[in-house]
């Protein structure tokens, strides 16, 4: 049972457009929830987290929504970049556990 | 800052053989250290939690016996894979969560692929 989950394996964007990364999630226990950015053959890299008491944070080039009635989190990248085509991954996480649970992960190919 | 390093990045073994894949914190002290595997195609699946000086926390379904943690130090923390057959070659990776750090904030180690043939 995926408790994360990010049902489009990749995604396709030209150089400047925005890239919406999609994330959903079941369990209402999740409080806190964090995107990654992973290159092939390296370990995963903090990108950007959001509290549920908010429902949106910004960084840069980098927003994440956060819808909770609707169990849902987007990832908003503008303007994008090549260098930001890597593997996303969505991961979360409930107040009483260290632990992260993340999703599949969604491939991102920026064009030039 | 925040540094996690492993090593190998890289290995070989043959089946029924047992490998060790070290994770180190390089510039930080790490109280909890975690485990996790990746399948191609496949989401990061959490192994098991190491805290410095005591037993590790393994998921269900992870068995203790085939893949063993040992915490050590608060930079260092070892997995073991005993026996190896080639369905577990995957990718290894640790992270580490800083001694007062915030729960949720690990930092991850570039991985290791481990192929068993």
């Amino acid at each position: 049972d995926q408790q994360v989950k990010q049902n489009s394996p990749s995604l396709s964007v030209q150089e400047g457009r925005i890239s919406i990364l999609n994330c959903d999630y079941t369990n209402s226990m999740f409080d806190y929830f964090l995107w990654y950015k992973k290159y092939p053959a390296e370990g995963p890299t903090f990108l950007i987290s959001i509290s549920s008491i908010k429902d949106k944070n910004e960084d840069g080039r980098f927003t994440v929504f956060l819808n909770k009635s609707a169990k849902h989190l987007s990832l908003h990248i503008v303007p994008s970049q090549p260098g930001d085509s890597a593997v996303y991954f969505c991961a979360a996480s409930d107040g009483g556990s260290e632990k992260l649970v993340f999703g599949k992960g969604t491939k991102l190919t920026v064009n030039p | 800052g925040a540094v996690v390093s492993q090593h190998p990045s890289r290995v070989i073994c043959k089946s029924g053989t047992s490998v060790k894949i070290e994770c180190r914190s390089l510039d930080f002290q790490a109280t909890t250290m975690f485990w996790y595997r990746q399948f191609p195609k496949q989401s990061l699946m959490l192994m098991a939690t190491s805290n410095e000086g005591s037993k590790a926390t393994y998921e269900q379904g992870v068995e203790k016996d085939k893949f063993l943690i040992n915490h050590a130090s608060l930079t260092l923390s070892t997995l073991t894979v005993t026996s190896a057959h080639p369905e577990d070659s995957s990718f290894y990776i640790c992270s580490a969560r800083a001694e007062g750090g915030i729960p949720y904030e690990q930092y991850f180690g570039p991985g290791t692929r481990l192929t068993v043939t």
